[in-house]
């Protein structure tokens, strides 16, 4: 099980946000984050704990370990309103956190 | 660029079935493993299937199994879901998605194909 921490986030533009997911388990550090937007489909933003995927800005940032992992976004920007989830790719099934909502 | 484009949505009945196509373009399709990940409306998403590169190997989430066959033809760069036996918790927009390149989370994903199961 993924669990993401807040659901929900209100934030102002240029703040440093930083988003949790937990799993039930150690995933060995596969874990991937998206972002996506209303009427969108999800965008890969980071795979493998840390590593960001092709086109993705900087202020985009994966860590962690374990069992606790973080997205940061260092300083927010408008765009950025969307909603982040986690993915586990360590066991089947694949699995995703339910989701934080960043709020601007 | 890569470019996934689902079809084959729609609104069926329960216990009806429905085919749901994805055409892959600006990749080599044979070389990817790919998925189908679906959404219920206001809700989060649920990995629903994978297929190796070459179709030999499926996987699927328990929800579906013995209801939803994934199948692939390389020849043509298409995707197929085949979903019997529908329910109502089935209604979801579905994506296909192409797998990444250190297995498996989801690269690419297609704009999605709404399904509404509903009598």
């Amino acid at each position: 099980v993924m669990t993401q921490s807040p659901v929900t986030l209100s934030v102002s533009p240029g703040d440093r946000v930083t988003l949790s997911c937990r799993a039930g388990q150690s995933i060995n550090g596969k874990l991937a984050w998206y972002q996506q937007k209303p009427g969108q489909a999800p965008r890969l933003l980071i795979y493998g704990t840390s590593t960001g995927a092709t086109g993705i800005p900087a202020r985009f940032s994966g860590s962690g370990s374990g069992t606790e992992f973080t997205l940061t976004i260092s300083s927010l920007q408008s765009e950025d309103s969307a909603v982040y989830y986690c993915q586990q790719y360590n066991r089947w099934p694949l699995t995703f956190g339910g989701g934080t909502k960043v709020e601007i | 660029q890569v470019q996934l484009v689902e079809s084959g949505g729609g609104v069926v009945q329960p216990g009806r079935s429905l085919r749901l196509s994805c055409a892959a373009s600006g990749f080599t399709f044979s070389t990817y493993a790919m998925h189908w990940v679906r959404q219920a409306p206001g809700k989060g998403l649920e990995w629903v299937a994978v297929i190796s590169f070459d179709g030999r190997s499926k996987f699927y989430t328990d929800s579906v199994k013995g209801r939803f066959t994934f199948s692939r033809d390389n020849s043509q760069n298409t995707l197929y879901l085949q979903m019997d036996n529908l329910r109502p918790d089935d209604t979801a927009v579905y994506y296909c998605a192409r797998d990444g390149v250190d297995r498996y989370y989801f690269d690419s994903w297609g704009q999605g194909t709404l399904v509404t199961v509903s009598s």
